[in-house]
């Protein structure tokens, strides 16, 4: 069975470093691309990063590029991102996504999410 | 301000049915498949679609999707209480290198 499951969430103090883990299991993780989703309470959903399986490329959203970075251990089936310089509107759910990157693109499993609050 | 634009949100009466727009550009939607997702109340998001038709396993005929140029839709039929929820359209857009999403739609089955 595909799991994801996201760690590292909390309460940071706008400014502060916050580093997320998601742990993947049930398929061969240096396989895929992985990304990170956020939703802000009672918002929609908004895409932060990716990166590839093959190549190890990496994209971001404008928002984030420059604060975030996202990384893997594939000897770990770990998808990491380091978020620097947070800011109150960071506070959000977390979610880590497998992507399949094929003909097309699409996000075909989903973490539980983390929530990460940005507040003094 | 959402790249892709979709109707904030539907309704209608159980078993009925209701179709939920998706809007983008030749960048996004108009050169690339199309993915919906949906999100039940305090769940995290859930693959509906993906290539712009197809079902994951385990997802009802009553949910199908079409795309025709720049513009998605995801329909449902027999619609059941089950269905409210929240509903979002996905893509990648090839000029900005970035994944998009639609804002969101909100299901209410009255």
């Amino acid at each position: 069975e595909v799991q994801l499951v996201e760690s590292g969430g909390g309460l940071v103090q706008p400014g502060g470093s916050l580093r997320l883990s998601c742990a993947a299991s049930g398929f061969t993780f240096s396989n895929y691309a992985v990304t990170w989703v956020r939703q802000a309470p009672g918002k929609g959903l908004e895409w932060v990063s990716a990166i590839k399986g093959s190549d190890d490329s990496t994209y971001y959203a404008e928002s984030v590029k420059g604060r975030f970075s996202i990384s893997r251990g594939n000897s770990e089936n770990t998808l990491y991102l380091q978020m620097n310089s947070l800011r109150a509107e960071d506070t959000a759910v977390y979610y880590c996504a497998r992507a399949v990157v094929a003909t097309a693109i699409y996000l075909d499993c989903w973490g539980q999410g983390t929530l990460v609050t940005v507040s003094s | 301000q959402s790249v892709l634009t979709q109707p904030p949100s539907v309704s209608a009466a159980p078993g009925q049915a209701v179709t939920i727009s998706c809007s983008g550009s030749s960048s996004n939607i108009g050169n690339n498949y199309v993915s919906w997702y949906q999100q039940l109340p305090g769940t995290a998001p859930k693959l509906l679609m993906y290539e712009n038709y197809k079902r994951p396993s385990g997802i009802p005929d009553r949910f199908s999707g079409s795309k025709s140029g720049a513009s998605a839709t995801l329909g449902i039929t027999g619609l059941q209480t089950g269905d409210e929820a929240d509903y979002y359209c996905g893509t990648w857009d090839s000029s900005l290198s970035v994944w998009v999403f639609g804002g969101g739609t909100k299901l209410t089955v009255l």
